[in-house]
């Protein structure tokens, strides 16, 4: 079965600094892995994922994370954080194996990123 | 394009009562998924359909169903409220179920409160 860890509940950082937002993943087989942002009193919006191929990911308003299978993690970084990019953040794996027809995921505890000016 | 829509977005019910909850999926996609969010047991997973079909369930008590209709717009309702079924309910939307590597689309939620 999949499950997915992220370490630290909250964090915070200074405006222009390195945001680092860190997911580790147990999948016995490929993962799908996925980035959502939550804002408060909205849904999840999907940031980026990693299906197959390159192991480094771009995603929007500047966030990119690698899949990096020897440490079994897909960190989510932003090298300046923006005011707004507070909010919660959530990594998901997707359940079963790589070709398998579902679309569950499995999130994370989700991390609530906090950007002081 | 418009995005997924979720009605009612804020809802309050007293325990014992049922309530059903709706979600209309971006036009042309046809995998609804449900996933219930409380602060203690965070994102779980409820239902997924894909063309009026239910294809996956999450570990729920039977107190909780859903269904798809023709035009892929989903409902789901809960029986016999509980306080602890507080919560904000999102719907996802998918194209299909093809590999899981469709993108899903959230809508905004619908807060459910149960007193």
């Amino acid at each position: 079965a999949q499950s997915v860890t992220q370490l630290g509940s909250h964090v915070s950082v200074s405006e222009g600094a390195l945001v680092l937002l860190r997911c580790n993943y147990s999948s016995s087989v490929p993962p799908y892995l996925f980035w959502y942002v939550q804002y408060p009193n909205q849904g999840l919006q999907l940031l980026l994922k990693y299906t197959t191929g390159a192991t480094l990911v771009k995603g929007i308003n500047g966030f990119e994370a690698e899949f990096k299978k020897s440490e079994t993690s897909f960190h989510l970084t932003k090298p300046s954080a923006h005011m707004s990019d507070a909010a919660e953040y959530f990594c998901a794996v997707r359940e079963g194996l790589g070709g398998g027809a579902t679309n569950k995921l499995i999130f994370g505890t989700g991390t609530l990123l906090a950007v002081q000016p | 394009k418009a995005g997924v829509t979720q009605t009612p977005r804020y809802l309050i019910k007293t325990r014992g009562q049922q309530v059903t909850l709706s979600c209309s999926p971006i036009s042309g996609h046809r995998s609804v998924s449900w996933y219930q969010q409380t602060p203690g047991q965070g994102l779980q997973f409820l239902f997924e359909y894909f063309s009026e079909t239910q294809r996956n369930k999450g570990n729920f008590p039977g107190r909780f169903s859903g269904r798809q209709f023709s035009n892929s717009r989903s409902e789901m309702n809960v029986s016999t409220l509980e306080l602890g079924d507080s919560a904000l309910y999102l719907c996802a939307s998918s194209l299909g179920l093809a590999g899981g590597q469709y993108e899903q689309y959230f809508g905004p939620g619908t807060r459910l409160t149960v007193t």
